[in-house]
Parts: C-alpha cells; structure tokens; sequence
C-alpha cells in the first residue's frame, strides 16, 4: 500500500474537457512532484514544489497546469489536451525540501486517455 | 544530470542472490545514486540510495565504487515477487532522471 495516495486511478476525457489529477499525502513531507510516464517508457519529471513553491518546471506545456494549495496536497488541472498526453501521471514525495536529497515516494498514479 | 546505462533485463533463480549493476560515469559529486523498481500497473517502489559508502537495508544491498562511476544493487535471495523493473538513478536536489532500467525476472 502506498501512502501517497492519487484520484482518480483512471480517467478518459476529450481533448476540449477540463479535468484535474489530485494527490494526497499526510508524511508531512514538503516536496512534492509530478512525472509522466508512457507505456513501457520509464518516468519523466514534469514539476517540482518545495515548501509549496514551484521549484523545477521541466519545459511542460502550458495545458497541464499544477496548483500545491498547501503541503498534502497537490493537483495536475488539465486543459485541452492532446492524443499523446494519454499516459500515466505518477505523484511523488518527500521528506523536507526538494534539497534534502530524501529519496522520493510515489502513488501508483493516474491512468490518463484522451480521446 | 547524470545518465545511467544498465542492461535491458536479466534472469535470476528463486532464493539466488540478484546482482543489477549501473554505469553512472558522469554523476556528479553532489548527485546521489538512487534504486527504485516498478511492478506493473504500480508506481515506482523505493529500494535504497547512497552517496560514497555502500550501503544496506532490510530489502538490498547498495555498493558503490570508489570513484563513483558504477554501482551494484544486491537482492540477497531473491523472490518470485522481485520480479520487476529496476531503474537505477543519478539526482540531487529532487531532480531525478530515470533510465531505461533492467526487466529482472525471477524464476522457479
């Protein structure tokens, strides 16, 4: 069982809806982050938050927006998105600052198709 | 960022010692090395990470060389339930860049 936890654990949307990912934890851990990952490909960073902040943004596009309203939780808004976002959106945190180089804990994320 | 090289998949028999190795040549000296795995429709597990010193847990084994350009994880005796992929990491500072990890498949 993992203690970060993601809903939904699958969604389907057309390339015109608005949906939103969400992740929760309660490990009082101050970094979280956000990864994307096609099939049989391994898991690419898409954001970092340190003590709520954005911190690293790895060049995403505008269309997936992240939002951290405080430090258990952390959303993933999407928006007009295209075919080749359908992947999997994993969740991740850990202890202190995204500095304290504490290995990272993940969700078992949120299966994404865009239609 | 450093760029991991490990081999595509490996086999290893119930109960055996597993050992993945991991070329990371270009870490850098703040840049820890860091193994997770990933079964199947799961999010990557943590296993272990280390700076300098080899390192262990309750679930591996974690030797670095001296000049720091390769690693090896150890599983002591290894389950059907080990079966996975293992990706082998270089980060810091919450950065971290996953390779295309070893498939280990264990076998009765």
């Amino acid at each position: 069982d993992t203690e970060v936890t993601q809903t939904p654990k699958h969604l389907v949307m057309g390339m015109t809806n608005k949906k939103s990912l969400k992740c929760e934890q309660h490990m009082g851990h101050r970094a979280m982050y956000w990864y994307k990952q096609k099939a049989k490909k391994p898991p690419e960073l898409m954001f970092v938050y340190s003590y709520e902040k954005l911190s690293i943004n790895e060049s995403v596009p505008s269309r997936f927006s992240p939002e951290c309203p405080n430090s258990s939780l952390l959303n993933l808004h999407l928006h007009a998105l295209q075919p080749e976002d359908s992947a999997l959106y994993l969740c991740a945190s850990s202890q202190g600052g995204r500095g304290s180089n504490q290995p990272q804990h993940f969700g078992d994320g949120t299966r994404l198709s865009i239609l | 960022d450093a760029k991991t090289t490990q081999p595509t998949s490996m086999d290893c028999a119930e109960g055996r010692a597993a050992n993945l190795p991991c070329n990371h040549s270009t870490i850098s000296g703040n840049e820890y090395v860091y193994w997770y795995r990933q079964i199947h429709s799961q999010g990557p597990q943590y296993i272990i990470h280390g700076l300098k010193n080899n390192e262990t847990n309750e679930m591996a084994s974690l030797i670095i060389t001296e000049d720091r350009k390769s690693s090896t994880l150890i599983l002591p005796h290894a389950t059907l339930r080990d079966t996975a992929v293992y990706y082998c990491l270089g980060g810091s500072y919450g950065k971290l860049t996953f390779g295309q990890g070893t498939i280990l498949t264990v076998h009765p």
